[in-house]
């Protein structure tokens, strides 16, 4: 199973939204409902902030969003603060009770 | 709300074999899977396998197949996760984490493979 493919980076300023995508193929994101989003800190553990495409776990702010168009899944994050910056994994489901997840993508708050 | 403790960290030599534990805190242990992933020094999140405690039937990365063993014992809602035959790639920090979501993490087990 190939990683799926993120941004290597993406970046906006205080109050901005951003959008990282995530791409896969029809064998995983295409046909999959089981799409998650983590967030990752440097030296912590990752957090969950999206699962089955699009909904937030308790905790997670609204300003989180995910939704999914054909092949490639979207993180939105709204009214960016200083604490969003962070590391961001898509994973999905692949089949044969096998997940995938994406290369990550460093987002940073400028 | 589920905790997930892991053993600490490891130093091994090529060739040899580790084994990671993974104790949870929450209920229904037997009920919900356990997930483990790796992370590579500077690198990104790789799934490696997961298991159902009961009737603890594992599932693995292809990558890994054959020297990875992920366990569990009800009786101490303890999951394992066993490695053989280790290289120097596998230098890594190991996660647990709860249910098909992973909603809940352990805080990592650094493993380290070096002569």
């Amino acid at each position: 199973q190939s990683a799926l493919t993120q941004p290597p980076s993406a970046s906006g300023s205080p109050g901005q939204s951003v959008t990282i995508s995530c791409t896969g193929t029809s064998s995983d994101v295409g046909t999959s409902n089981y799409v998650s989003w983590y967030q990752q800190h440097p030296g912590t553990a990752p957090r969950l902030m999206i699962y089955e495409v699009t909904k937030r776990p308790s905790g997670v702010p609204d300003r989180f969003s995910g939704s999914k168009s054909g092949n490639t899944a979207s993180l939105t994050v709204s009214g960016l603060q200083a604490e969003d910056e962070a590391y961001y994994y898509c994973s999905s489901y692949a089949g044969n009770d096998i997940v995938v997840f994406g290369v990550g993508t460093k987002l940073t708050v400028l | 709300q589920v905790q997930l403790v892991q053993s600490g960290a490891e130093v091994k030599k090529p060739g040899s074999s580790v084994r990671v534990s993974c104790k949870s805190s929450g209920d229904f242990f037997g009920s919900y899977t356990v997930t483990w992933v790796r992370q590579a020094p500077g690198q990104g999140l790789e799934w490696v396998g997961r298991i159902i405690p009961i009737p603890g039937i594992p599932v693995y990365a292809q990558k890994l197949q054959g020297r990875v063993t992920l366990t569990a014992d009800k009786s101490t809602t303890t999951a394992y996760l066993e490695v053989s035959s280790l290289r120097s790639e596998d230098t890594a920090v190991y996660y647990c984490a709860s249910g098909d979501i992973l909603k809940y993490w352990g805080q990592g087990t650094l493993v380290t493979v070096s002569s």
